[in-house]
């Protein structure tokens, strides 16, 4: 059972478009981190959210954390062709280990 | 801050042979760290949780015999992987906790290490 999901899976966009990728799940989270990955390399964290309703930027990034905490988003405005990578949500309740989504494979075509 | 090191990035082995990946927190102490393996176009995948001065907790299916972890200090844990054969090969990646300061469950993770197994 995949505790955390992860929609889309795959995501070919042209550059400019914008982008929202969804991280769900049907349990409450102390905390969710969001990650990139480019291929051969190791997940780079780009954003931890504790507080329900929580927005971050970073960037054209715009995270948020759903305000019953069991869901997060994570929304690219005007994708560029270095935004292409795998994107990993995971979560965490309280001190149990995290959980991983499957990933989002995002491509941004110039 | 939170620079993970892993080394080798790269090793080719042959089979039978046993080999030892380090993961070392470069500005911060790790009281934890975690070994992922990730097949290709899959998520990570937990394999053990490696905790300083005690003994590592594996997951369901892996084995603790083969894959041997050491977490000797706050800044080094070591994977070795024992008698390899070519369906070890993976992307073998660590993560480190903080033991203080941050969010508690934030991870930062090395840069991996891409294992063959001839």
């Amino acid at each position: 059972t995949q505790l955390l999901e992860q929609s889309p899976q795959f995501l070919s966009i042209q550059e400019g478009e914008n982008l929202t990728v969804y991280c769900n799940s049907s349990s409450v989270f102390s905390s969710l981190q969001w990650y990139r990955q480019e291929p051969g390399e190791g997940p780079v964290l780009l954003v931890t959210v504790v507080t329900g309703g929580e927005v971050k930027k970073l960037k054209r990034l715009t995270f948020q954390f759903g305000d019953a905490r069991k869901d997060s988003s994570l929304h690219i405005t005007a994708a560029q062709p270095g935004d292409t990578g795998l994107y990993l949500c995971a979560g965490a309740r309280g001190y149990q280990k995290v959980t991983f989504g499957i990933g989002t494979k995002l491509q941004v075509i110039p | 801050g939170a620079v993970v090191s892993q080394h080798p990035s790269r090793v080719i082995c042959k089979s039978g042979t046993s080999v030892k990946i380090e993961c070392r927190s470069l500005d911060f102490q790790a009281t934890t760290m975690f070994w992922y393996r990730q097949f290709p176009k899959q998520s990570l995948m937990l394999m053990a949780t490696s905790n300083e001065g005690s003994k590592a907790t594996y997951e369901q299916g892996v084995e603790k015999d083969k894959f041997l972890i050491n977490h000797a200090s706050l800044t080094l844990s070591t994977l070795t992987v024992t008698s390899a054969h070519p369906e070890d090969s993976s992307f073998y990646i660590c993560s480190a906790r903080r033991s203080s300061g941050g969010v508690y469950n934030e991870q930062f993770f090395g840069p991996g290490t891409r294992l063959t197994v001839l």
